[in-house]
């Protein structure tokens, strides 16, 4: 039984790039929520989709980020120019309903570093 | 892997020993509250819930307690492993559409 997948694990990139952190939920899940964690906040939320419409992004920092689900079984998180602060593990989690009535299941993070 | 929080409040118990990883929570119309593993290097991984119509939940060597008085959960493991070690976030609804996460508590079980 798969999880959810994340890619890549690391990222190490420079000032300025663009990057791009990917995910894969669960089969048949149909909300999915993107977080990232550093150690000064903790686990923030970022933007979370139901049934592929994002329903709230107002965790996102800033212009710089975007996220994108074109269908069920994919969605993107991109940030474009990258920032040293944008450095954290960002998490993926899929939940099997559009609302807080079930546990969320967590990827095990793509951790970006940004010289 | 990664430390997840260098500032973490720890708590230290003894292998055998019985653990209790405390939460507050914020928002009194919350209805549905998780308790999440983090191991390093991984994602939280769901260990126990609990509803807001009750004030105590068991599992396998867990117990999750809700006081709704004073907003507070807490988690019990009993005779801590060392493969219980790691970082302990609870999470409480946000109005029926998202989990707000809090800050962590980090358990070291001692041989």
């Amino acid at each position: 039984d798969a999880g959810v997948i994340q890619s890549p694990r690391h990222e190490v990139t420079e000032m300025g790039q663009e990057v791009t952190l990917r995910c894969k939920p669960i089969s048949g899940h149909n909300s999915l929520f993107w977080y990232r964690q550093t150690m000064m906040r903790g686990l923030e939320l970022l933007i979370y989709f139901n049934n592929n419409v994002p329903i709230d992004d107002s965790g996102m920092p800033e212009d710089r980020f975007s996220a994108k689900m074109p269908n069920a079984s994919f969605s993107t998180l991109k940030i474009q120019p990258s920032e040293p602060r944008d450095s954290a593990v960002y998490f993926c989690a899929s939940s099997p309903t559009g609302d807080t009535n079930s546990p969320l299941h967590f990827g095990n993070g793509t951790r970006l570093t940004v010289t | 892997g990664e430390s997840v929080g260098l500032h973490l409040p720890t708590l230290s118990v003894q292998e055998g020993d019985n653990s209790i990883i405390n939460c507050a929570y914020s928002n009194s119309a919350s209805d549905y509250f998780i308790w999440y593993k983090q191991e390093s290097g991984k994602g939280p991984q769901f260990i126990i819930d609990i509803r807001s119509n009750m004030d105590k939940r068991q599992g396998q060597r867990v117990t999750v307690l809700l006081n709704k008085t004073v907003k507070h959960l807490s988690l019990q493991i009993a005779a801590t492993q060392p493969g219980d070690s790691a970082v302990y976030f609870c999470a409480e609804d946000n109005y029926g559409q998202n989990f707000v996460f809090g800050p962590g508590t980090r358990l070291s079980v001692l041989p």
